[in-house]
This record gives C-alpha cells, sequence and structure tokens, in this order.
C-alpha cells in the first residue's frame, strides 16, 4: 500500500521569496511521482512528474522538484513565486506495476501575499 | 481537444436521496476515475474504469457507485445521501499508458451539497 504525506496544510509568502511544499511519500513498491495544482473553482492539472532518470524535474512555469529515493521525498521549490502561484498544490504517487492507481497528499495550500 | 467535461457542475439534495453525476473524458482516453475531494481529506479515490470495466476501487461504501459507457463516458452515483457525502466530486481520463505514467487530466467536477 502507498501513503503521501503533506506536512504543510497552508504556506504563506511573500512576492518573489522562494517556497519548498513538501511532500514524503511510503510506499513498498516503486512509485511514480506527481504535483498536481489546484487554482480556485477548478480541477487539478499536472505541474511535473518523476517517472525516471533525473532525480530533478522542472515544470515550464519555474516549479523543480527532486525525486529523494533515500529520503522518499518528492519536495517542490520554487525560488521566486508570484501572485499567480497562489493555488493548492497535491502529490501523487502511483505504483510503477500491476493495475495502477493515484494516491495524492491531503495537498498543500500556498498563499502568496503583495 | 476538448476537455474533460463534468454536469452538472452544482447539485443540491436532501438527506436521503441519490444522485447521478456525469463525466465526458477526453476523446481517446479509455481510463476513467473518480475522486471526493473534502477541506478535511484531501482527495480521495473512489474508482477507476477502464473499458466499461471497474478495475480499481477505494474504500467507500457500497452506496457509491459508477459504469462507464463503450463511448467511455462514465456516470457516478451516490444512493441514500448523506450529510458527509457534500463534496467536489472529480473525473479524470487518462490514455492508459502502460503502469501508470500517463498524466490524469481533470474535470473541473460537480460540488454536491447534501441538506
Amino acid at each position: 500500500a502507498q501513503s503521501v504525506t503533506q506536512l504543510d496544510s497552508q504556506v504563506p509568502v511573500f512576492e518573489e521569496a522562494p517556497v519548498e511544499l513538501r511532500c514524503n511519500y511510503s510506499s513498498s513498491v516503486s512509485v511514480y511521482l506527481f504535483w498536481y495544482v489546484q487554482y480556485p473553482n477548478q480541477g487539478l492539472q499536472l505541474l511535473l512528474k518523476y517517472l525516471s532518470g533525473s532525480t530533478l524535474v522542472e515544470s515550464i512555469n519555474g516549479f523543480e522538484a527532486e525525486f529523494n529515493k533515500s529520503q522518499t521525498s518528492f519536495h517542490l521549490r520554487k525560488p521566486s513565486v508570484h501572485i499567480s502561484d497562489t493555488a493548492e498544490y497535491f502529490c501523487a504517487v502511483s505504483p510503477t506495476s500491476g493495475t495502477y492507481k493515484y494516491i495524492f497528499g491531503t495537498g498543500t495550500r500556498l498563499k502568496v501575499l503583495a | 481537444k476538448a476537455g474533460v467535461t463534468q454536469t452538472p457542475r452544482y447539485l443540491i439534495k436532501t438527506r436521503g436521496q441519490q444522485v447521478t453525476l456525469s463525466c465526458s473524458p477526453i476523446s481517446g482516453h479509455r481510463s476513467v476515475s473518480w475522486y471526493q475531494q473534502t477541506p478535511g481529506q484531501g482527495l480521495q479515490f473512489l474508482f477507476e474504469y477502464f473499458s466499461e470495466t471497474q478495475r480499481n476501487k477505494g474504500n467507500f461504501p457500497g452506496r457509491f457507485s459508477g459504469r462507464q459507457f463503450s463511448n467511455s463516458r462514465s456516470e457516478m452515483n451516490v444512493s441514500t445521501l448523506e450529510l458527509g457525502d457534500s463534496a467536489l466530486y472529480l473525473c479524470a481520463s487518462s490514455l492508459e499508458l502502460a503502469g501508470g505514467t500517463d498524466t490524469q487530466y481533470f474535470g473541473p467536477g460537480t460540488r454536491l451539497t447534501v441538506l
């Protein structure tokens, strides 16, 4: 079985400051890792994903996440946030074999302050 | 390509009633998953359908059921509604690549309020 923990339910940060949203997972099998973003009154959109290869993955809007197998973590970072990054961010895992199923964390609400 | 569509967007029901929600996946996507999103529990997986068959099921009571049609459209039904069923119900579709590598595309959700 898999589980995902996002320890921070809310993260306030000033505009242009760096931010890190933490994600830790537990799994007895290998997993793929995902970050999704949900803007107000919208569904979730994929931000980035780790499938294999380089442990550092980047999104087109400046976010990056690093897969750390030993610490079973996949933290999301951005060096300088904008007001428009205000949203809820969800970390998710999916087993690499068998009939797949996404397991989501409870989400982190990022609020960027002017 | 049109995105995932869900109807209706908003629903208000009373306890004991039943409700049916609809989801139309992106054209060509054969896998449809349903999630319940609540402030306290986050996203919880309800079930997944692929080629008209339920392939995965989460830990929800039998009051929650679903089906998928030959055109991949999916419906979920909740019978004997309870106050705790108030939530945003999200549908997601995917192409079904090997081993879960594909991206899930989410609809905007149906917000269900049970009074």
